[in-house]
């Protein structure tokens, strides 16, 4: 089966660049979610179809993906915005279709 | 409000059966897949199949085929998911989400608050 790969944590200091990443085999062909889980909470979509934006998600949050990695960007770090986040594939070929990363929890120092 | 709105906590002994609901307001829930995601204490999220409530069409992930069961009532627009026979490593969150086509893939773009399941002796 299909398996998405996430580093386990993200430091960043407030005001900075937060870069997480998610590998898997030519993920580029594929179409790439992001969701945000903050303590307590259920998780929240934050990009979709691997760079836009649900309506309400801040300009601050980006996409990409390409090769063997996608990639979700928080410019600006806030306080807020310290949560696990989840990337996720849906694999048409597979028995398990809906495949979610590892996640990455992102901690602002 | 397009919302998923879940049943409350369980605590349940090992052996027992229990059955949670997603209860959907702000849409037809019979015009998209309803999905239920499992996430152990301190773990990541796994996905655990999807039911559409129009019809009941089920798929299972084959990690959790043959150990619960999917269903809905569109009557009253509500899904439900439901053990036989608990045991303790089901201790769990369970989420319920709504499916959405995005261009070339679904993803879960409305998500229930959750539902606790503890099982314990």
């Amino acid at each position: 089966s299909y398996v998405l790969t996430q580093p386990p944590s993200v430091s960043v200091a407030p005001g900075k660049t937060a870069r997480i990443t998610c590998g898997g085999n030519n993920i580029g062909s594929k179409s790439v979610h992001w969701y945000q889980q903050k303590p307590g909470q259920a998780p929240v979509l934050v990009i979709y179809y691997d760079s836009d934006r649900p309506s309400g998600i801040p300009e601050r949050f980006s996409g990409s993906n390409s090769g063997n990695t996608a990639t979700l960007t928080i410019s600006r770090v806030e306080a807020g915005d310290e949560a696990d986040y989840y990337c996720q594939v849906w694999d048409s070929s597979s028995d398990r279709f809906y495949v979610f990363g590892t996640g990455t929890k992102v901690t602002v120092l | 409000e397009v919302q998923l709105v879940q049943s409350g906590a369980e605590v349940k002994k090992p052996g027992e059966s229990l059955k949670i609901s997603c209860k959907g307001s702000g849409y037809s829930l019979t015009s998209y897949w309803i999905g239920w995601v499992r996430q152990m204490p301190g773990k990541g999220l796994e996905w655990m199949g999807i039911i559409h409530p129009s019809d009941s069409d089920t798929r299972y992930s084959p990690s959790f085929q043959g150990q619960v069961t999917f269903s809905a009532d569109k009557s009253i627009s509500t899904a439900y998911l439901q053990w036989v026979s608990l045991k303790a490593s089901d201790t769990a969150m369970y989420y319920c989400a709504r499916l959405t086509w995005f261009r070339e893939s679904y993803a879960f773009d409305i998500w229930g608050q959750g539902t606790m399941v503890t099982v314990s002796s």
